[in-house]
């Protein structure tokens, strides 16, 4: 099946500055890449998503970019702020299947 | 307000009890999903139910079981309950599938083993 690994596990920036996670993948066939953030006992929810017949998409301070060559796709938040602080979780899925998630990155921004 | 439902928020239970938790997904998705969350780990897929019938299976134990009916609502059954098994249970559901749609998710169950 699917394996997806998510790194760094933890990350800390200094307010203003940028931020990546990166995810790998192991199935050529996943074609949805989404990324959920986490915040404290709450639900996972949606903050962007890529298909595989994209290579990069932007929405304001966030963009993700997707290799499908080399099966890696990043989350990428520029201009952090404290409330980007989050658990940040990347997945994969092919045709709506189950999503896989990654371990999750809890990023910690700091003033 | 997702459009997913979890009941209950919260449960406490004690060891070799059974509990059922419930899942209403979104108006119009077929696909249900389960996960289990324990403290400081990541989502661990359990299983996933499409208009009616399993469609995937996770790393589920022998002691949980789920069913969708047909009005698309989701159980999760937990049984023979040990300390372990303490986590947050989410429910997800998607469009189906035969398409990349968007997982929304329900709160999540908290569900304590004492």
């Amino acid at each position: 099946g699917e394996n997806v690994e998510q790194h760094p596990s933890t990350l800390s920036v200094q307010e203003g500055d940028s931020a990546v996670i990166k995810c790998t993948y192991s199935d050529s066939a996943s074609n949805y890449f989404p990324w959920y953030k986490q915040e404290l006992g709450k639900r996972p929810q949606l903050i962007i998503d890529i298909r595989s017949n994209v290579g990069e998409k932007k929405d304001q301070r966030i963009a993700v970019t997707l290799n499908k060559t080399a099966k890696h796709f990043s989350l990428h938040i520029t201009e952090t702020q404290p409330e980007d602080s989050a658990v940040y979780f990347c997945a994969a899925s092919k045709g709506g299947n189950k999503l896989t998630f990654g371990t999750g990155t809890q990023l910690k921004v700091e003033l | 307000d997702s459009g997913v439902t979890q009941t209950p928020k919260h449960l406490i239970t004690a060891t070799g009890q059974r509990v059922t938790l419930r899942c209403s997904p979104r108006s119009g998705d077929l696909s249900v999903y389960w996960y289990q969350q324990s403290l400081d780990q990541g989502l661990q897929f359990l299983i996933q139910y499409y208009n009616g019938e399993e469609r995937a299976k996770g790393n589920i134990l022998e002691r949980f079981s789920a069913q969708q009916f047909p009005d698309l609502h989701s159980e999760l059954n937990l049984s023979s309950l040990e300390l372990g098994d303490s986590a947050l249970y989410f429910c997800a559901s998607s469009g189906g599938t035969g398409s990349d749609t968007e997982a929304f998710f329900g709160q999540g169950t908290r569900l304590t083993v004492v």
